[in-house]
């Protein structure tokens, strides 16, 4: 069936240093993938997306990496600061259904200071 | 503002009443989205305009809800004869054009009494 996961609703993370935050899709026709931040009260915040003929791309201080063969998501945060705490969220846009995005249920990123 | 804006920002209704919550999308946008959100979950698709006309609205959960987008800009999403279980967030957002980042507004937090 169709799901986007994450692997951890919760990652703690000290300041300064690099988070990652992995996300599972089942769905092997899913060909754009999106990362959103979400604070409390607010909308989800879209970060950087991917589309599937990439493995890799930057953006500031974050880098998204896919890996199609194991359907694998990630996305990585460099020197992790307070305002990066928030809800991170991966979502699927399939091809064949390109307006729909399937989300995940999120992880939950707390900066220690 | 440049964002997606939604009003009211908190609804708090009784059981059985008829509630209407707008969304302004970014201007030049032509494609709407509404999601709902519960708490401690991803956003979940409602129902997507393409200009004026709802394109898909397989999300709507039943025909207690319904939205319309007359002139192809603002949005209303109407919920008749509200439940309890119809508490969540309703967001809204709007790209471009489909399958391009989706940008949400901070929604309206129903609670149904």
């Amino acid at each position: 069936g169709e799901s986007v996961g994450l692997h951890l609703p919760t990652l703690s993370v000290q300041e300064g240093d690099n988070s990652i935050i992995n996300c599972a899709y089942s769905n092997s026709a899913s060909d754009y993938f999106i990362w959103y931040k979400q604070e409390s009260g607010k909308g989800p915040q879209f970060i950087i997306d991917i589309r599937s003929n990439m493995d890799k791309r930057q953006g500031q201080r974050v880098t998204v990496l896919l890996n199609k063969t194991v359907k694998h998501l990630s996305l990585q945060i460099a020197a992790t600061q307070p305002g990066d705490s928030a809800v991170y969220f991966c979502a699927e846009n399939r091809r064949s259904n390109d307006y729909k995005l399937s989300f995940g249920a999120g992880t939950t990123v707390t900066v220690r200071a | 503002g440049a964002g997606v804006s939604q009003t009211p920002s908190n609804k708090v209704t009784e059981k059985g009443k008829y509630v209407e919550l707008r969304c302004d999308p970014i201007s030049g946008h032509t494609a709407l989205y509404w999601y709902r959100q519960s708490l401690g979950q991803g956003p979940e698709f409602l129902i997507y305009f393409q200009g004026t006309g709802a394109a898909d609205d397989s999300g709507l959960p039943n025909d207690r809800f319904f939205a319309v987008r007359p002139e192809g800009s603002v949005s209303t999403l109407k919920i008749q004869r509200t439940e309890r279980g119809d508490s969540a967030v309703y967001l809204c957002a709007s790209s471009r054009q489909p399958n391009s980042p989706l940008h949400f507004g901070n929604g309206t937090r129903l609670t149904v009494t």
